[in-house]
């Protein structure tokens, strides 16, 4: 267990549709980053929160956007959706994005979002 | 751009078996590489963090090396169970880009009993 949940665990949409995704950082955690996986390839980086604040981010158009709260818990929002966004979405937790730091990245289990 | 591979992509192996798994990376401007096994539609478990500055870490069976001038990094496998079979993804965070971290796409790896 690495102490970082998040919700829903599947989740169907239809092309056009909103969704927001949710997790929960490792109490501490003041860095949290978000990665799209697509079915047999490794994540792709969305982009990372630290002290509520974007300090980071892939080459995801804007319709991908975050939010970090102050009590650890962070949300991904997906506007318009498109059939390719049909992915496992993954939250990770760290101690903050700075070398020297420890820097281990904790995974949720992520949210599978379906759209049809 | 900073891309990762690995190699190879699938690997079965008999039980009791140590192999080793590949990770390079292009831009060797990195600060650190993490090792993590994902098992079918589940998150990701980090099994290994190697800074930059280091050039090797180990738990238990596992040992990961780290060539950085190279762009090169090894997970190694002691005697290989049934339990070690998921994939295998490398991970490198970059010193430019806002710290992304990049993933290889991984190796799967089945270990038969």
């Amino acid at each position: 267990e690495t102490g970082v949940t998040q919700s829903p665990t599947h989740l169907i949409k239809t092309r056009g549709q909103q969704v927001t995704l949710r997790c929960s950082s490792q109490s501490g955690h003041n860095t949290v980053s978000w990665y799209q996986q697509a079915l047999g390839q490794g994540p792709q980086f969305i982009f990372q929160y630290y002290r509520e604040e974007e300090n980071g981010r892939g080459n995801f158009p804007p319709r991908f956007s975050g939010l970090q709260f102050p009590n650890y818990s962070s949300e991904l929002n997906v506007n318009a959706l498109e059939l390719d966004d049909s992915a496992l979405y993954l939250c990770a937790s760290s101690l903050g994005p700075f070398p020297g730091v420890t820097d281990t990245q904790y995974f949720g289990p992520g949210t599978r979002l379906t759209v049809l | 751009k900073q891309e990762v591979t690995q190699i190879p992509a699938a690997l079965s192996v008999p039980e009791g078996e140590n192999l080793v798994l590949n990770c390079s990376f292009t831009d060797s401007a990195i600060y650190n590489l993490q090792w993590f096994r994902q098992d079918p539609g589940k998150g990701l478990t980090s099994l290994l963090l190697i800074q930059s500055s280091q050039r090797e870490q180990t738990s238990g069976r596992l040992n990961a090396s780290l060539d950085k001038s190279s762009g090169r990094s090894t997970l190694y496998i002691a005697a290989s169970q049934p339990g070690d079979s998921a994939t295998y993804l490398c991970a490198v965070r970059g010193e430019t880009g806002g710290f992304k971290t990049i993933f290889g796409a991984g190796t799967r790896l089945f270990v038969k009993a």
